[in-house]
């Protein structure tokens, strides 16, 4: 089975400093992963995947994320956080076998930014 | 309009009141998913559907059930609701032909008294 886990249920920075939200997966094998974003009130909205292309994935909003095989990996960064990225981020994974592609989502972490 | 929506947005009930919570989507997508979210636990999968005639059971579905009524709607009922199922509720879409991202709708605050 897969499973996610995402270090800090809350995490908190100051604008304009690094966001790097941490996120660890154990599977068997490589799978796909990503980062949903989810703001007051709203669903979850897809940030970035990795489906085993290049590993530095972009996003949306400036975020990026690197998949680390030998880490089992896959942390969220923006170089300069923004008051609007104040939100609850997930990490999810999925199997990479075509077909399957049933998410487990990790538990979250609230990003707070202070001014 | 949004690609995904769900009604009712709020809802209270009683608790051993039977409820539906309905999901549509104008994506064209084949597979669609009932979530639940808690605060602290994420969110955990109830059911899903890979087409109209493919209905299967996810980590959470005692107390729940689910029906497929066309390919974009899926609709999640309480049969007798209970105060613990008191959560946010969210469909999800995915296109097996796309690839493995989830498309989700703006979710359903329910609330058992």
């Amino acid at each position: 089975a897969q499973s996610v886990t995402q270090l800090g249920s809350h995490v908190s920075v100051s604008e304009g400093a690094l966001v790097l939200l941490r996120c660890n997966y154990s599977s068997s094998v490589p799978p796909y992963l990503f980062w949903y974003v989810q703001y007051p009130n709203q669903g979850l909205q897809l940030l970035l995947k990795y489906t085993s292309a290049a590993t530095l994935v972009k996003g949306i909003n400036g975020f990026e994320a690197e998949f680390k095989k030998s880490e089992t990996s896959f942390h969220l960064t923006k170089p300069s956080a923004h008051m609007s990225d104040a939100a609850e981020y997930f990490c999810a994974v999925s199997p990479s076998g075509a077909g399957s592609y049933q998410l487990t989502f990790g538990k979250g972490t609230k990003l707070s930014v202070i001014p | 309009d949004a690609d995904v929506t769900q009604t009712p947005r709020n809802r209270i009930t009683k608790t051993g009141k039977r409820i539906m919570l309905e999901c549509s989507q104008t994506k064209g997508h084949d597979r669609m998913y009932w979530y639940r979210q808690d605060p602290g636990l994420g969110l955990r999968l109830i059911y899903y559907s890979f087409d109209v005639k493919d209905i299967n059971k996810g980590e959470i579905s005692d107390g729940y059930s689910v029906s497929r009524q066309a390919q974009a709607k899926f609709s999640l009922s309480l049969e007798s609701a209970i105060p613990n199922q008191t959560a946010l509720y969210f469909c999800a879409t995915q296109s097996e032909r796309e690839g493995p991202a989830q498309y989700f709708g703006p979710g359903t605050r329910l609330t058992v008294t």
